[in-house]
């Protein structure tokens, strides 16, 4: 089956901060998402990038489907940024486990 | 703004007992999910429905899982007998559009298994 794999594990970073998330995956997918889960555990869904580039306010994403990775990208970094952040692939070529997550990255974002 | 819920936010149980977790979905929505997350692991994917049937479900989803949409609102899972690997938390998600669309989570139901 597919892997996925998210980089860094852990960051910390200073408020204000930029920082680059990264998700690696094995084979070529459908679809590509990302979410974000609060320290509550509420889980976000950031974007649906499965190539090319969005953008929403400080936070941005880049999937190059080619080369089997995406990034998200946060800019000026804010305490409510903390948290974990997971990428989703949505892949075909199994008859089961057809939507995995990555492990997540997660952000400390300290005043 | 339209939101997901879930209920109950606890549930706890005795092994081999079945509980029903319940979701009430975005109302326009016509595709919806449920995922589950063990304790600091990743979110693992269940089950997606839509028109009123299974469209994908992964490993974990065994015969011990099954989701049903009873009425035009709610959307449950039922898990028959736990198991205390069962123990996680369980997000239901709905969205308009399938995968390709923005997913709307609700807040979770935690299930311990005792």
């Amino acid at each position: 089956g597919i892997q996925v794999e998210q980089s860094p594990p852990d960051l910390i970073l200073q408020e204000g901060a930029n920082s680059t998330l990264r998700c690696n995956f094995s084979d070529s997918v459908n679809n590509l998402q990302w979410f974000h889960q609060n320290p509550w555990g509420q889980l976000i869904n950031l974007f649906y990038i499965p190539s090319g580039t969005k953008q929403n306010g400080r936070l941005s994403a880049t999937t190059v489907a080619t080369e089997r990775y995406s990034l998200l990208y946060i800019s000026s970094s804010q305490t409510t940024d903390s948290g974990v952040y997971f990428c989703a692939v949505e892949y075909s070529k199994t008859s089961y486990d057809k939507v995995i997550f990555g492990p997540g990255t997660s952000l400390s974002v300290i005043p | 703004e339209p939101e997901v819920t879930q209920t109950p936010s606890h549930q706890v149980t005795q092994m081999g007992q079945e509980v029903i977790l319940r979701c009430v979905p975005i109302s326009n929505h016509l595709y919806f999910y449920w995922y589950r997350q063990i304790l600091g692991q990743k979110v693992e994917f269940l089950v997606s429905f839509y028109n009123n049937e299974i469209s994908e479900k992964s490993e974990i989803f065994d015969d011990q899982f099954s989701v049903e949409r009873p009425d035009g609102s709610n959307f449950t899972l039922k898990i028959r007998s736990t198991k205390l690997e069962d123990s996680a938390m369980y997000f239901c998600a709905s969205t308009g559009r399938g995968f390709t669309d923005t997913q709307y989570f609700g807040p979770g139901t935690r299930l311990t298994v005792l």
